[in-house]
């Protein structure tokens, strides 16, 4: 119930394209969800975060969907460029006083967008 | 700029030879977080630190160690190092554990630990 579940494990796009990536989760308690990009040899940087009381939450060009009843939640990059060519990381936790904010992570999606 | 250092970059110990990684930050952040990631995988979480109180997850062995001695510091012990704990390892900080607009983590580069 802990876990979250990140699809595809790895994705190409043209350059422009919007690569989709998606995540599930079961834990009804789960109330903050960021997305990490990660690039080969650094630390994961926070993207964008959601939480469950909107359905969508725009930056730039990286768009979270969520979908409460479902459950779900995805990332849309649009008009992408090669340097997103990246990792990212999808995440859970729960906020309330008596946590300890611990994220749990998603497998991972390798984008790669060429030129 | 404000940021998570970590030192350094790069490690090479020998099998069975204690090694220690270290974080700072300048961020004045309360919760200090060690993970481990291995090649294409998540980032696990080790244990972390709140102010002093020292919070470990059920599954870390107990071959690894931390000290906080204060804000800004936090070090990872690794007492025998195995073939098996080659990794990355990746400092993060938070200002809390909770609130939603307070737990966001911020990520140091990472040690890259080679165990020969």
């Amino acid at each position: 119930q802990q876990q979250v579940k990140q699809s595809p494990q790895s994705l190409i796009v043209q350059k422009g394209g919007i690569p989709i990536i998606n995540c599930a989760y079961e834990n009804t308690a789960f109330d903050y969800f960021p997305w990490y990009q990660q690039f080969p040899g650094k630390g994961p940087a926070l993207l964008i975060a959601i939480r469950p009381d909107v359905s969508e939450k725009k930056e730039g060009r990286f768009t979270i969907s969520f979908n409460k009843s479902a459950k779900q939640f995805s990332l849309h990059i649009m008009d992408s460029q090669p340097g997103d060519s990246a990792t990212y990381f999808c995440a859970a936790s729960i906020s309330g006083s008596s946590n300890t904010g611990k994220l749990i992570f998603g497998q991972g999606t390798t984008l790669q967008v060429k030129p | 700029d404000a940021m998570v250092i970590q030192n350094p970059r790069y490690q090479v110990t020998q099998f069975g030879k204690p090694v220690t990684l270290s974080c700072s930050q300048t961020l004045n952040h309360n919760v200090m977080y060690w993970y481990q990631q291995k090649s294409s995988q998540a980032p696990k979480l080790l244990f972390h630190y709140y102010d002093k109180d020292f919070n470990n997850e059920a599954d870390t062995p107990d071959n690894f160690q931390s000290r906080r001695p204060n804000t800004s510091f936090c070090f990872l012990d690794i007492r025998s190092p195995g073939l098996g704990d080659a990794a990355m390892y990746l400092c993060a900080t938070s200002r809390a554990r909770t609130g939603w607009d307070y737990n966001e983590q911020f990520f140091g580069p990472g040690t890259r630990l080679t165990v020969l």
